[in-house]
């Protein structure tokens, strides 16, 4: 079973305005990570914000923010004020305990900032 | 943050031939290190974890005699794909972590993109 679903293979987004980027979960396991990565074109991953299932708060980095809503499984990532710097592929991904911090990646989604 | 690098950052290799791809951690030590492996505009997929001193483990449907895997010091991995063929055409992404650490901090080296002719 897919542990990770981003439903949206692609978006576009006007300068300066917010976009939210979906995903939703799949575990059992009460102790789990969420994590959000971009990756340009370049190809590297760059980390941008983690939440933790048992965190209370909603994480933020900056323009960052993630939704966390745990009953519905779900962990939008949300950036504000979209740069064309931005234009890359997000990936949400899953760490659950005990695996030796592997990680399990959605299919990603691409988002294309217009000027 | 952390560093890590990956050695080459792109090759090109005849079918049948083998390539080594090497991850390096610059500024710490790389207790568990992982590769995955990427198509273009696809996910990344876990092919093995690799934990200092000992043997590779490999996900389900990854061959471990093609793709070699040695992590035998704290800074250095290398994935060797033995006989290439163009369906092993792909970017190699390695990523690092440090024991006692947050288990959040995982570092991804740059990625190496392999293409067989």
């Amino acid at each position: 079973a897919q542990k990770i679903t981003q439903t949206q293979p692609g978006m576009f987004v006007q300068e300066k305005e917010a976009v939210t980027l979906d995903c939703t979960y799949d575990t059992s396991d009460p102790s789990y990570g969420l994590f959000w990565y971009k990756q340009p074109s370049s190809g590297e991953m760059i980390f941008l914000i983690y939440q933790g299932s048992y965190d209370q708060q909603n994480a933020t980095e900056g323009r960052y923010s993630l939704n966390f809503q745990k009953a519905r499984k779900s962990a939008n990532l949300v950036i504000s004020a979209s740069q064309l710097g931005d234009s890359a592929m997000y990936f949400c991904a899953m760490r659950e305990s005990g695996n030796d911090y592997k990680l399990s990646f959605g299919a990603g989604t691409t988002v294309t900032v217009r000027a | 943050g952390a560093v890590v690098s990956q050695h080459p950052s792109w090759v090109i290799c005849k079918s049948g031939t083998s390539v080594k791809i090497e991850c390096r951690s610059l500024d710490f030590q790389a207790t568990t290190m992982f590769w995955y492996r990427q198509f273009p505009k696809q996910s990344l997929m876990l092919m093995a974890t690799s934990n200092e001193g000992s043997k590779a483990t490999y996900e389900q449907g990854v061959e471990k005699d093609k793709f070699l895997i040695n992590h035998a010091s704290l800074t250095l991995s290398t994935l060797t794909v033995t006989s290439a063929h163009p369906e092993d055409s792909s970017f190699y992404i390695c990523s690092a972590r440090e024991a006692g650490t947050p288990h959040w901090e995982q570092y991804f080296g740059p990625g190496t993109r392999l293409t067989v002719t």
